[in-house]
């Protein structure tokens, strides 16, 4: 069974673009989960949908957006890129909430010039 | 301030050896506790997971234990493989389910 898939494996932008970044969880897996990961430090928690409905928010502005789709797979959108949005990427599923165990994906390293 | 605070940052050791790398935390209540591995450049992949009253999960030469008086974990590798080249995360899953991760710590296995 595939595992979790994140597309695309890496991209470069430029300050002000806008990005979209996409996640197919494991087959049966209801809940996607994002992540911010800089250089050097731990994942930081994005969002979680379930359902398709957002059930949780972190400490992120509004330029970040996603959505969950009725196949379950989902986009993480961010406008009006800065310099300190680069990152690796990391989408997660589980079989329903972020109480489950945690199945990440390989992740999109995004570069902001 | 980081709710979840790892150490040591990074360490070398020699194939075969055993090391133990520490978690403390300060989120609280929690859910569970969970350590994972990080590949340069992949995503983490889960070793253990702890409830707040288990003590101890073992995962093949990885072994966690968690002592949620003093809000500590420890993951201790045993007989230490280069494949064991990696970043190694404590992750604390609040209430609100929203998981603290902490920084890392990164592990340098040589032969």
């Amino acid at each position: 069974d595939a595992g979790v898939t994140q597309s695309p494996t890496h991209l470069i932008k430029t300050r002000g673009q806008q990005v979209t970044l996409r996640c197919s969880p494991i087959s049966g897996h209801k809940s996607v989960s994002w992540y911010q990961q800089v250089l050097g430090q731990g994942p930081q928690f994005i969002f979680q949908y379930y359902e398709k409905e957002e059930r949780g928010r972190g400490n992120f502005p509004d330029r970040f957006s996603a959505r969950q789709f009725p196949n379950y797979s989902s986009e993480l959108n961010v406008n009006a890129l800065l310099l300190g949005d680069s990152a690796l990427y990391l989408c997660a599923s589980s079989p329903q909430g972020l109480h489950y165990e945690q199945y990440f994906g390989p992740g999109t390293r995004l570069t902001v010039t | 301030k980081n709710q979840v605070e790892q150490s040591p940052q990074s360490l070398i050791i020699l194939e075969g050896k055993n090391c133990t790398l520490q978690c403390n935390y300060t989120v609280s209540p929690f859910s569970n506790l969970r350590w994972y591995k990080q590949d340069t450049g992949r995503g983490p992949v889960s070793l253990t997971i702890m409830t707040f009253s288990e003590n101890t999960k073992s995962n093949g030469r990885y072994t966690a234990t968690l002592d949620a008086d003093t809000k500590q974990s420890s993951l201790h590798i045993t007989a230490s493989q280069l494949s064991d080249s990696a970043s190694y995360i404590c992750v604390v899953t609040p209430n609100d389910y929203k998981l603290s991760f902490g920084a890392g710590t990164t592990v340098t296995v040589r032969a």
